[in-house]
């Protein structure tokens, strides 16, 4: 069963600071590891997809790494901002017809 | 991408009545559809997978009396929560696959509130 776990739960850092978020996962056999962005109150909006034979996705200040031997994965956000402020959730797929796993997201808050 | 819609996007009802959430995915085909429950700073957890033309998977713990899936075609499924309950305030997404998409496609959501 796979189980999906992000670090951390919360993170406070000032504008401008380059910052990494976690995300691991339990079973390898993943079709692709997702990053999506949710502002209070909102759907989902999806920054980043990495299949699985893929390393690494970047979009902008964004960049996504994928390391499925050890069941990881990263968000570098280089250079925050105040609008960057919400909560990211790792989503892992297993094929493109099964349910999303979802972690439990991090919450984070750019200081101006 | 593809897009999924809901509707409606916000609703409020009073407890005891059922409210009808819909889903579609707009320009192609859903082989499954699957619906998540969001409660106040909380992740998504699926309630249910809908396959067109079948009956619903139900998740452990989700009532399957109370949240009514149907999955009709290959572009809609609906959410009926029938007699609704203040616990039942939630946000609500669906989203959409198919077999040989690279990824699934999420809804906007639908904020209930029964009061």
């Amino acid at each position: 069963k796979q189980e999906v776990t992000q670090i951390p739960a919360a993170l406070s850092v000032p504008e401008g600071e380059n910052l990494v978020l976690n995300c691991s996962f339990t079973d390898s056999a993943i079709y692709n590891l997702q990053w999506f962005r949710q502002d209070p109150g909102k759907g989902l909006t999806s920054l980043l997809l990495i299949q699985s034979s893929q390393r690494e996705q970047t979009s902008g200040r964004l960049n996504a790494s994928l390391d499925k031997s050890s069941g990881r994965s990263t968000l570098y956000i280089a250079a925050s901002q105040p609008g960057d402020s919400a909560t990211y959730l790792c989503a892992a797929l297993k094929t493109s017809y099964d349910k999303v796993i979802f972690g439990p997201g991090t919450s984070l808050s750019v200081i101006p | 991408g593809a897009v999924v819609s809901q509707h409606p996007s916000r609703v409020i009802c009073k407890s005891g009545t059922s409210v009808k959430i819909e889903c579609r995915s707009l320009d192609f085909q859903a082989t499954t559809m699957f619906w998540y429950r969001q409660f106040p700073k909380q992740s998504l957890m699926l309630m249910a997978t809908s396959n067109e033309g079948s009956k619903a998977t139900y998740e452990q713990g989700v009532e399957k009396d109370k949240f009514l899936i149907n999955h009709a075609s290959l572009t809609l499924s609906t959410l009926t929560v029938t007699s609704a309950h203040p616990e039942d305030s939630s946000f609500y997404i669906c989203s959409a696959g198919q077999d040989g998409l690279l990824e699934q496609y999420f809804g906007p959501g639908t904020r209930l509130t029964v009061t």
